[in-house]
């Protein structure tokens, strides 16, 4: 256990669905992030959530839409994703501390969308 | 951002040291360098950071020459266990409160027998 839960850990989902993923960190910490990592491609940063406000949005598709209800939980809702839309999810925390600078991930989400 | 280059494979043996060297010419000022270390289908984990000269923890040494432009991570004695992708990223930390690492694509070391 990482510190930062990601549910679930698989999904396979139609181009219709609706669906969410969730993140949930215990460690306390003020930022949190999406990544997203498709087969055989660098890990691509989505979004930045800063004391629970989005402070990043790198030229994501709306049919990706994240939510930071509270400083420890992240959502990213999904709906009408495309196939290439198929790979696995990231979350990640941090915190501003002395002597860790770290990110922490959680072990990711893997979708499948058919 | 500061751009990173590094070995897009790498083979070892176990119980050899191993060494993974990462360009970063235009480092600036206020960067730091940081390596993670990444398993199939899992997050990566954070393995070491530093600024300048040598840092060791439990698991790695990272060697940072005086002009920056380049770092070494060092893993000791591998075993097949440490078979993974590693990251070598350069970023200031914590600007604004938060920060933006930038992954590439990472060394994929193969650890053998």
């Amino acid at each position: 256990e990482t510190g930062v839960t990601q549910t679930p850990r698989h999904l396979v989902m139609g181009m219709t669905n609706k669906k969410s993923l969730k993140c949930e960190q215990h460690l306390g910490h003020n930022a949190m992030y999406w990544y997203k990592q498709s087969a055989k491609k660098p890990l691509e940063l989505m979004f930045v959530y800063s004391l629970e406000e989005r402070v990043e949005n790198n030229s994501v598709p709306s049919r990706f839409s994240p939510e930071c209800p509270n400083s420890s939980h992240l959502f990213l809702h999904l709906h009408t994703l495309q196939p290439e839309d198929s790979a696995l999810y990231l979350c990640a925390s941090s915190q501003e501390q002395d002597g860790n600078y770290g990110y922490t991930f959680g072990s990711g989400t893997r979708l499948t969308v058919v | 951002l500061a751009k990173t280059t590094q070995p897009i494979s790498m083979d070892s043996y176990e119980g050899q040291e191993v060494n993974i060297t990462c360009s970063h010419n235009n480092i600036a000022t206020n960067d730091y360098i940081t390596w993670y270390q990444q398993f199939p289908s899992q997050g990566p984990r954070f393995i070491i950071q530093g600024y300048k000269t040598k840092v060791t923890n439990e698991v790695a040494s990272l060697f940072i020459p005086a002009d920056r432009k380049s770092s070494t991570l060092s893993l000791p004695r591998v075993s097949l266990s440490d078979t993974a992708v590693y990251y070598c990223l350069v970023g200031p930390m914590f600007s604004g409160g938060y920060n933006k690492l930038i992954f590439g694509a990472g060394t994929r070391l193969a650890v053998h027998p």
